[in-house]
């Protein structure tokens, strides 16, 4: 599976748009890029998946390139409960047995008043 | 919807001891994943089941980790003798595999501390 690079950590203030970009150089044909939220206490939380060009939805933006070898996530006027660990992931969209989906690091947004 | 069930939320032994963890997975969803995610990391698969067989277990410690999926449904995960760099939260989380688009649905969470 391909593996991903992200920034570690970001810091935003309420209001503003975030992005976020992964690496991911060797992905297969066959891979979606998916981003999962995980706050405190919980378990991750699917936010968004794309294949190519561009898909919103009503929380986030996913943007990749004709490449693919990199994605964005963008948030729209983040508020403070955005705060939270996002992670991308690149694997195939149709689990079959066997197809494993590795968490890297996760980026660490923090939304300041 | 009901989610992913977990039980206990917390548990807090000391090392050497056993302790066992239950999930519940989404009505219908054949795959169910167990992660171990260390404070300050992202989870770290350790076993995936479809329907009641063991798909991948590679990175699961064999001589203190076990997991069964009975009839396919509710898995436990065992952990016997527990070590202190076993303090970790297990998460659980099913998809519905083949059928699904690949989004993974997870459980709050099992929350271990091993003194």
């Amino acid at each position: 599976l391909a593996k991903t690079t992200q920034p570690i950590s970001m810091d935003s203030y309420e209001g503003q748009e975030v992005n976020i970009t992964c690496s991911h150089n060797n992905i297969a044909t066959n891979d979606y890029i998916t981003w999962y939220q995980q706050f405190p206490s919980q378990g991750p939380r699917f936010i968004i998946q794309g294949y190519k060009t561009k898909v919103t939805n009503e929380v986030a933006s996913l943007f990749i390139p004709a490449d693919r070898k990199s994605s964005t996530l963008s948030l729209p006027r983040v508020s403070l409960s955005d705060t939270a660990v996002y992670y991308c992931l690149v694997g195939p969209n149709r689990l079959r047995a066997g197809n494993m989906l590795t968490f890297g690091g996760g980026t660490r947004l923090m939304v300041k008043p | 919807e009901a989610g992913v069930a977990q039980s206990p939320r917390y548990k807090i032994i000391e090392k050497r001891q056993s302790v066992a963890f239950w999930c519940n997975p989404i009505s219908g969803h054949a795959t169910l994943y167990w992660y171990q995610q260390i404070l300050g990391q992202g989870p770290k698969l350790l076993i995936q089941f479809q329907n009641n067989g063991v798909v991948d277990d590679s990175q699961l410690p064999k001589d203190r980790f076990s997991a069964e999926r009975l009839k396919g449904v509710d898995s436990t995960l065992k952990i016997q003798p527990a070590k202190l760099e076993d303090s970790a939260v297990y998460l659980c989380a099913s998809s519905l595999g083949e059928r699904g688009t690949g989004e993974l649905f997870f459980g709050e969470g099992s929350r271990l501390t091993v003194l």
